[in-house]
């Protein structure tokens, strides 16, 4: 079974700009997750999507949207791009029945914010 | 959520037993213990769960004892490859708090030749 896939592996940006990041779940798996990884805050959670709509949410500001689709693929979103916002963003995929399952996650999308 | 507590580095030599300590000394009745193991620019991986006494899987083993406020992550006879960061994680069930992990600063393992 193919893993988590996260589109694109590297993207360089300039302030102000937005950005697009893309993850495809495990097939069967119909809750994603997305975490933001940088040194100075390690990892931190995002937001999660089940079934198209958001269940939960950390606390990152507006800036930072998602959604999902109807075949479990999530997008990410960030607008107004700063230069903090430079970090690891990864994607993690689960069954969904609840918050006892497994995550798996995808290599992640390097984001580099000029 | 317990606040979990682990070394900030540790290392290793090839064909070593490497045993992790965690402590959570405010885990809940509903909390389970997940350790994920991280390469650089990579994603975290899923090691092993538990809940009390001894899990064994065919990457490691994790030892909680009784009151179940730590638990130690045993990686047998580690290689080169097995230096990575490993985060010990404390997951409720049935708070409706859902796809969120908490991780923590995690342990950076090194392996020496």
């Amino acid at each position: 079974k193919a893993g988590v896939t996260q589109t694109p592996r590297y993207l360089i940006k300039t302030r102000g700009q937005q950005v697009t990041l893309s993850c495809s779940p495990i097939s069967g798996h119909r809750s994603v997750s997305w975490y933001q990884q940088t040194p100075g805050q390690g990892l931190q959670f995002l937001f999660e999507y089940f079934s198209e709509t958001q269940r939960n949410k950390g606390n990152f500001p507006g800036r930072f949207s998602g959604r999902q689709f109807s075949n479990s693929r999530s997008e990410m979103n960030v607008s107004t791009l700063e230069l903090g916002d430079s970090a690891l963003y990864l994607c993690a995929s689960a069954l969904g029945g609840g918050n006892t399952d497994t995550q798996y996650f995808g290599p992640g999308t390097r984001l580099t914010v000029l | 959520l317990a606040k979990t507590t682990q070394p900030i580095s540790m290392d290793s030599y090839e064909g070593q037993e490497v045993n992790i300590t965690c402590s959570h000394n405010n885990i809940a009745t509903n909390d389970y213990i997940t350790w994920y193991q991280q390469f650089p620019s990579q994603g975290p991986r899923f090691i092993i769960q538990g809940y009390k006494t001894k899990v064994t899987n065919e990457v490691a083993s994790l030892f909680i004892p009784a009151d179940r406020k730590s638990s130690t992550l045993s990686l047998p006879r580690v290689s080169l490859s097995d230096t990575a960061v490993y985060y010990c994680l404390v997951e409720r069930r049935g708070s409706g708090n859902t796809g969120k992990l908490i991780f923590g600063q995690g342990t950076t393992l090194q392996v020496k030749p």
